[in-house]
């Protein structure tokens, strides 16, 4: 089955700089790609997400860039807030009735 | 719309009690998932269904069993409940059209087991 590896498991940042979480997979037939922000006794929310037909995806502060060859994607978020404080998951899915395997979540703090 | 909603938000059990989780969604998805979380481990499948009518493992089933009871609703059933069942478990739908797709999360049930 589908193997997700999510690095770093913690990541500190000051207000403005960006952050960069990376996460790689393992089955090649995964086409689906999206990252999920949970807050602290929330339930886990998409914030972006991208197929395998795309290399790179933007969203205002946030994008998400692809390397099918090397089978890893990664989550950029720029002039970080507070309020991106949180923990963040990738997921990778192929054709198996919408099934995502999870990495096993990064905790963004952002410091004022 | 109020998109998936379970119940109950928190419950406490003892060792060897059972008990039923509750799931619905209201956004005529056809597949719905079954999450559990822990500290640490990301989230982790342990049912779904594909669409109405299937069920199938995912990668932690050991321990429950659902139930697609119609479109709407997928159930969670423990048997006979352990401390290793103590988790944060979550439901999710998604559209189901044959691919991996977005998949919407309800609030979670808070689970502890003495």
């Amino acid at each position: 089955g589908e193997n997700v590896e999510q690095h770093p498991s913690t990541l500190s940042v000051q207000e403005g700089d960006s952050a960069v979480i990376k996460c790689t997979y393992s089955d090649s037939a995964s086409n689906y790609f999206p990252w999920y922000k949970q807050e602290l006794g929330k339930r886990p929310q998409l914030i972006i997400d991208i197929r395998s037909n795309v290399g790179e995806k933007k969203d205002q502060r946030i994008a998400v860039t692809l390397n099918k060859t090397a089978k890893h994607f990664s989550l950029h978020i720029t002039e970080t807030q507070p309020e991106d404080s949180a923990v963040y998951f990738c997921a990778a899915g192929g054709t198996s009735y919408g099934k995502l395997t999870f990495g096993q979540g990064t905790i963004l703090t952002v410091h004022p | 719309n109020a998109g998936v909603t379970q119940t109950p938000k928190f419950q406490v059990l003892k060792t060897g009690q059972s008990m039923t989780l509750q799931c619905a969604q209201d956004m005529n998805h056809n597949s719905m998932y079954w999450y559990r979380q822990d500290p640490g481990m990301g989230l982790r499948l342990i049912y779904y269904s594909a669409s109405e009518g299937t069920t199938d493992k995912g990668e932690v089933p050991n321990g429950y069993n659902v139930s697609r009871l119609n479109k709407r609703e997928f159930s969670l059933r423990l048997e006979s409940a352990a401390p290793s069942q103590t988790s944060v478990y979550f439901c999710a739908s998604s559209p189901g059209r044959g691919r991996a797709d977005t998949q919407y999360f309800g609030p979670g049930t808070r689970l502890t087991v003495l």
